[in-house]
């Protein structure tokens, strides 16, 4: 049984492009959560999705986007790149009502 | 708003000792979720133990066990028979409950644990 899997692993953008970053859930699982971890913190959760819709979303600008897929895959996109997004993206998947759990993460760096 | 607070950076344990990391928060809510997690160097992110607020009986989970005390707010994770992959950054985290609907994991800064030889 395949763990929650992101792709790709790491990522260089330059200030003002845009990257997609791609997360499968884990078997079973239904709702898809994000979270950017600066170097040395708590993860900062972005935004939810459930049944293809934004459920929840964290203190981020519109820059911050996502989808959710049929399949319950889900993108999470950012535009307009600024130094300060260079993070660990991380995605989480749950079912409706458990626990979460979390993916090998996306490395960002912009330069 | 929830926050959730570990005030220790770091801590150090001996190889096969008892160490407890700390926790609090602070929270009006009722129903919740509170959860240890784990992240090596390797970054993945590991779920190590749940408790759930309306439950009075400590949650364990092999050598991992917690101690919550929910009039307190407190919720501090003992790890025993340490062992050397025990040595990671340890983040406790909240969950609100919402009536069949999952919600955001809110963190504290994290604790770095290592374990010595």
């Amino acid at each position: 049984d395949a763990g929650v899997t992101q792709s790709p692993t790491h990522l260089i953008k330059t200030r003002g492009q845009q990257v997609t970053l791609r997360c499968s859930p884990k078997s079973g699982h239904d709702t898809v959560s994000w979270y950017q971890q600066a170097l040395g913190q708590g993860p900062q959760f972005i935004f939810q999705y459930y049944e293809e819709e934004e459920r929840q979303r964290g203190n981020f600008p519109d820059r911050f986007s996502g989808h959710q897929f049929p399949n319950y895959s889900s993108e999470l996109n950012v535009n307009a790149l600024l130094l300060g997004d260079s993070a660990l993206y991380l995605c989480a998947s749950s079912s409706r009502t458990g626990s979460q759990y979390f993916g090998p993460g996306t490395r960002l760096t912009v330069l | 708003a929830q926050t959730v607070t570990q005030s220790q950076p770091e801590m150090s344990v001996q190889e096969a000792e008892t160490v407890t990391l700390s926790c609090t928060y602070d929270t009006s809510e009722s129903n919740y979720y509170l959860f240890w997690y784990k992240q090596p160097p390797s970054r993945q992110m590991i779920l190590v133990i749940r408790q759930e607020a309306y439950k009075q009986q400590n949650a364990t989970e092999n050598r991992f066990s917690v101690n919550f005390q929910k009039a307190a707010k407190s919720f501090s994770l003992k790890i025993s028979d340490s062992q050397l992959g025990d040595t990671a950054m340890y983040f406790c985290a909240f969950m609100k409950l919402f009536t069949g609907a999952n919600s955001k994991l809110t963190f504290g800064k994290g604790i770095t644990l290592s374990v010595r030889p």
